[in-house]
């Protein structure tokens, strides 16, 4: 079982729409929370971040943490055709020094115009 | 601020020859990562570096990847030899030595195809 599960999509939404992303994990070890966008050729961008259980927004985008169901999620409102990218979820336990992030596997999002 | 550079960008090579990528991380940034994302998956790390000793390698196949930081800033990554399932973008990241929240800022990637 992978550490991180993330539905990969396609998901298509029309522009306007409201957007849901999420992922679950296994390892309760895990502390940091974050959200990256990847548009296509293009490294990883962070999105979001969220170190504790609750809601988080900035913006058009709100991240969402629920530790005790090990569940995570990110939803974009007003979605735009430029918000089509893969949003990967990632995890991070943060033992000093290690800080290596454990990444799902991402959705890929089409906002269509 | 310039962003994380790497290069190639693109690389073709065939089964069993050598390859090395290069990344230069934002300055200041003590801390630098290699993450290997092969295609419709997370980038999976395989190394990381803080200034130029390993702190993790746990994740490189070693008898084939080698990667170092010398004097603490650019790093190469090796693989030697390549096989095809080697055929993925490696990512070079990097970070402040210990920040609050740990922002990874990554490069644009090296795509390998080994044939």
């Amino acid at each position: 079982q992978k550490e991180v599960e993330q539905d990969p999509g396609p998901l298509s939404v029309p522009e306007g729409a409201i957007v849901s992303l999420n992922c679950t994990y296994s390892n309760s070890a895990f502390q940091y929370f974050m959200w990256y966008r990847q548009y296509s050729r293009k490294g990883p961008e962070l999105l979001m971040y969220t170190y504790s259980s609750g809601n988080k927004e900035d913006g058009r985008f709100t991240a969402q943490v629920d530790k005790s169901s090990k569940y995570i999620s990110l939803f974009i409102r007003d979605s735009q055709p430029s918000d089509s990218a893969t949003y990967l979820c990632a995890m991070l336990i943060g033992d000093t020094g290690r800080r290596a992030l454990t990444f799902g596997s991402g959705t890929r999002l089409q906002v269509q115009p | 601020e310039a962003g994380v550079a790497q290069s190639p960008r693109y690389k073709i090579i065939e089964k069993r020859q050598s390859v090395a990528f290069w990344c230069n991380p934002i300055s200041g940034h003590a801390t630098l990562y290699w993450y290997q994302q092969i295609l419709g998956q997370g980038p999976k790390l395989l190394i990381q570096f803080q200034n130029n000793g390993v702190v993790d390698d746990s994740q490189l196949p070693k008898d084939r990847f080698s990667a170092e930081r010398l004097k603490g800033v650019d790093s190469t990554l090796k693989i030697q030899p390549a096989k095809l399932e080697d055929s993925a973008v490696y990512l070079c990241a990097s970070s402040y030595r210990d920040p609050l929240y740990n922002e990874q800022f990554f490069g644009p990637g090296t795509r390998l195809t080994v044939l």
